[in-house]
């Protein structure tokens, strides 16, 4: 893999439900891997960078794990509900010096 | 929030014009970037910045020059605007390259 893929490019899923989101990405030259949530009209706001091959992170409802050895990681949210729609992205950090490139994201729809 | 603020937040030009965003921070990140984002593409890297002076290329960069003159502003140049530069900019920062980006509100340009 050269850039970083996301699937699936969208989801719609009922209140409630659990889901999981894909981003896979590099596995050399690795340096981190970060997750966004873009809300429509707002900007993009982090929810979590990973480091380290192995990296479990935890907000609320949603965590991250991250495989780096072959290159991919893993969004879920518990429980979805409706303000959870948004688009999901992740980033992968290509060296040290900021070439942070992200992928085209997962577009999440919860229904009431 | 993020003390990052972008200008303007709304152009319009004629092709074959110079134009410069700015984007302005007062958190003294070291890292600064620009992103376009294009339906069907996502976000993707222009230039970033990790110092002053400090520039690199990104995925896009053909038709961009950037320049950081200082720690606050990070100036991406469109050097003679065409239509396909018709896009929203987007300008994030970061404290180091594997911390989270914060990203300013987007400047709308229309190149007509």
């Amino acid at each position: 893999i050269l850039n970083v893929e996301q699937s699936p490019q969208s989801l719609h899923v009922q209140e409630g439900d659990s889901t999981n989101f894909t981003c896979s990405f590099p596995s050399s030259n690795f340096y981190a891997l970060h997750w966004y949530r873009w809300e429509t009209a707002k900007s993009p706001e982090a929810l979590f960078v990973m480091t380290l091959n192995g990296d479990e992170k935890k907000k609320g409802r949603i965590s991250a794990t991250l495989n780096t050895k072959e290159g991919y990681s893993y969004l879920y949210i518990k429980g979805s509900q409706p303000e959870d729609s948004a688009t999901y992205l992740c980033a992968f950090l290509r060296g040290s010096q900021g070439n942070l490139i992200f992928g085209k994201g997962t577009k999440l729809s919860v229904k009431p | 929030d993020a003390g990052i603020t972008q200008s303007p937040r709304h152009k319009v030009t004629e092709t074959g014009t110079p134009v410069t965003l700015r984007c302005h921070q007062t958190e003294n990140h070291r890292y600064m970037y620009w992103y376009r984002q294009d339906p069907g593409h996502g976000l993707r890297l222009i230039h970033y910045s990790y110092g002053v002076k400090d520039t690199d290329k990104g995925e896009v960069s053909d038709g961009y020059s950037v320049s950081r003159s200082k720690t606050e502003d990070f100036l991406l140049t469109l050097e003679s605007a065409t239509s396909s530069q018709t896009s929203v900019y987007f300008c994030a920062i970061s404290e180091q390259a594997n911390t989270e980006a914060f990203f300013g509100q987007g400047t709308r340009l229309t190149v007509v």
